[in-house]
This record gives C-alpha cells, sequence and structure tokens, in this order.
C-alpha cells in the first residue's frame, strides 16, 4: 500500500516562530501537495510538485514556502507563523493517470494530517 | 465559479435508506473522478473512482455523465459506519496533476 507521512499529527507554535511540516511518501510518486483544510472553506491547494525541485503555487502560497530536494520528500515551511495560519495541513501524493499500468487511476493518497495551532 | 460544486447538507438518514449526493464540475477538460470519504479529524480516502460506464461497489454506486459534467454517488441500505463527509474530486492534467475539490457533503446516518 503507499504511504504517506507527516512528520507531526499535531504542533503548537507561536506567533513567529519557524514551522516544518515534513511528508514522505514510499511509491516514487511524482506529484506532491501540501493542502490547508478549514472548516467550510474545504481544501485549498498551498503548493505542488510535479517533480524534484520543481514546485507550483496553488491557490493560497502566500506565507509559505516548499522544499522538494528528494523525489519522496516534500516540505512546507512557514517563515514566520501568524495564527491565521492555524489549520489542518495535509500532505498528499499522485502518479500521472495512466502511468505504472492499468490499476493506476492517478488518485491521491493523502498522509494523516498536521494539526497546527499558531498562539 | 467553482470548479467542482457539491450539496454540503447535511444529510441525515435512518439506518437502511438509500441517499444519493449530486457534483458537477466546470471544466470539460477534466479526466479522472473520484469520490472520497473523510472522517471527522482525519485525512480524506478514496471511496471510489468514477468511470464513464457507471462502477458498483458493494453498496455504492457511481455515475458520471461527461455532457451534463455531472457525478453522483448513491449508497444503498446506509449504515451508521457510512457517516462521514463525502468529497467529490475532478482531475485534470496541467502543469503535473492537478485536483478540484468540493468542499464535502456531510452525511449521518441515525439509528
Amino acid at each position: 500500500d503507499v504511504k504517506v507521512t507527516q512528520s507531526s499529527r499535531y504542533l503548537v507554535k507561536r506567533t513567529g516562530e519557524k514551522v516544518f511540516l515534513e511528508c514522505v511518501q514510499d511509491m516514487d510518486h511524482e506529484n506532491m501537495f501540501w493542502y490547508r483544510q478549514d472548516p467550510g472553506l474545504g481544501l485549498r491547494l498551498i503548493y505542488f510538485s510535479y517533480d524534484v525541485k520543481m514546485k507550483e503555487k496553488g491557490d493560497i502560497p502566500e506565507g509559505y514556502s516548499v522544499s522538494r530536494e528528494k523525489k519522496e520528500r516534500f516540505s512546507l515551511i512557514l517563515e514566520s507563523a501568524s495564527t491565521n495560519q492555524t489549520s489542518m495541513y495535509l500532505c498528499a501524493s499522485s502518479l500521472l493517470p495512466g502511468l505504472a499500468g492499468g490499476q493506476n487511476t492517478g488518485e491521491l493518497f493523502f498522509g494523516e494530517g498536521s494539526r497546527l495551532t499558531v498562539l | 465559479r467553482k470548479e467542482v460544486e457539491q450539496d454540503p447538507g447535511p444529510f441525515n438518514v435512518p439506518e437502511g435508506a438509500t441517499v444519493a449526493f449530486n457534483c458537477t464540475y466546470s471544466n470539460s477538460a477534466s479526466q479522472s473522478f473520484f469520490w472520497y470519504r473523510q472522517d471527522c479529524r482525519k485525512e480524506p480516502k478514496l471511496l471510489m473512482s468514477v468511470y464513464s460506464s457507471g462502477n458498483e461497489d458493494g453498496r455504492f454506486t457511481a455515475q458520471l455523465n461527461r455532457a451534463s459534467q455531472y457525478i453522483s454517488l448513491l449508497i444503498r441500505d446506509s449504515k451508521l459506519s457510512d457517516s462521514a463527509t463525502y468529497l467529490c474530486v475532478v482531475n485534470r492534467i496541467g502543469t503535473g496533476n492537478q485536483f478540484y475539490f468540493g468542499t464535502g457533503t456531510s452525511l449521518t446516518v441515525i439509528p
């Protein structure tokens, strides 16, 4: 089974701190994503990466940066945490549809989430 | 206009009922379609992919109508364990593999 592992399930940080959220996947997926999920707003894409060292802004990149130095690892960085970044952060990965045979429909596999509280 | 729209519910149904969720998407270039299930304070998990011919998995049936840009999920004989939020997800290839989410439909199955 595909495994997407996020480094921390729960974090509490103070305003202005630098925060690192790490995500590792074990299935050689090209595509990796960081989302945040807030009540009533659904999942919103922060950044995604379709290859090593490649990154693309999503819908809400402000206040965030990312790093993808290795294919299996995609890190989300909050340079200076603010209270409005209190949220559930979800990492996900996928293959492109059609690769690796007919079983692959290109679906997303999610990590368990990191619930960040910024005080 | 949002890429993917769902009725947020909530749907409160008795055990054994049949319930249907609908979803529309705005971009006709969308290629793959999915229903995900999300339990409270957990990550979304794939329930089923949706194919043009329709597909069934036990009590769950998914349908896709590309002409109307409409996706549905039917749950028959609802169980208490079906209580969750159901997310409609649409995918297309742009710069990488891009996914678009509905805000989810909340289902509570009542004893």
